[in-house]
């Protein structure tokens, strides 16, 4: 059965700090994808990751895959109010079923 | 397009009711997905579809039915509604075949049962 793990669960930043968001998984898959998730709001999709040592960037936020250690990360450069939300890795098994993380809830102060 | 559509966007319903939450989706997706998410939690699979005609379960799919007669269209079923189906529904959609494979979700459904 597989297995998402997210830490931290909840995080407060500072505007203008950098933090990195872990995403552990248990057994191997070929996709893994990055979520936000604004408060009572539908998921929006941030980042696709297919291989090994794929690394995206968006803006502030910066998504990479490491396959062999099962770890995708989310890093955030420079924190701005924005930001604010709660972001979910999910990771692809047979079907294209997706199996969420806990998420982590983001508040980035002034 | 209107993308992955929802109905109703919320509602309340007593111990025992049944009802039926609607998705709808014009991207001509073949897969099409249905999530729970319990509050602060990451959302659970409940059911999902591969085409007209074909559904599975997902990991939580007790005390839920589903039908998929179109392409478009996927309505998920309630029958006697529980405290504990209280959560709010995703329906999704995918196309299988991409390099991506990447869900689209529609605005959910607030359910509450009292």
């Amino acid at each position: 059965e597989l297995k998402v793990e997210q830490n931290p669960l909840f995080l407060s930043m500072q505007e203008g700090k950098n933090y990195t968001i872990y995403c552990n998984y248990s057994t191997t898959s070929d996709r893994l994808y990055w979520y936000r998730q604004d408060p009572g709001k539908s998921l929006e999709s941030l980042f696709v990751l297919l291989s090994n040592g794929a690394v995206k960037q968006e803006g502030r936020l910066m998504a990479s895959l490491d396959t062999k250690a099962r770890l995708s990360t989310l890093h955030i450069t420079a924190a701005v109010h924005d930001l604010s939300a709660t972001y979910f890795c999910a990771v692809a098994s047979a079907g294209n079923m997706l199996t969420f993380g806990g998420g982590t809830r983001l508040m980035v102060k002034p | 397009n209107a993308g992955v559509t929802q109905t109703p966007k919320f509602r309340i319903l007593k111990i025992g009711q049944s009802m039926t939450l609607q998705c709808a989706q014009d991207m001509n997706h073949n897969y099409m997905y249905w999530y729970r998410q319990d509050p602060g939690m990451g959302l659970k699979l409940i059911y999902y579809s591969v085409g007209a005609g074909i559904t599975d379960k997902g990991e939580v799919p007790n005390g839920y039915n589903v039908s998929r007669s179109t392409t478009e269209d996927f309505p998920l079923r309630l029958e006697l509604a529980a405290p504990s189906q209280t959560s709010v529904y995703f329906c999704a959609s995918s196309y299988q075949g991409g390099s991506y494979n990447e869900q689209f979700f529609g605005p959910g459904t607030r359910l509450t049962v009292l």
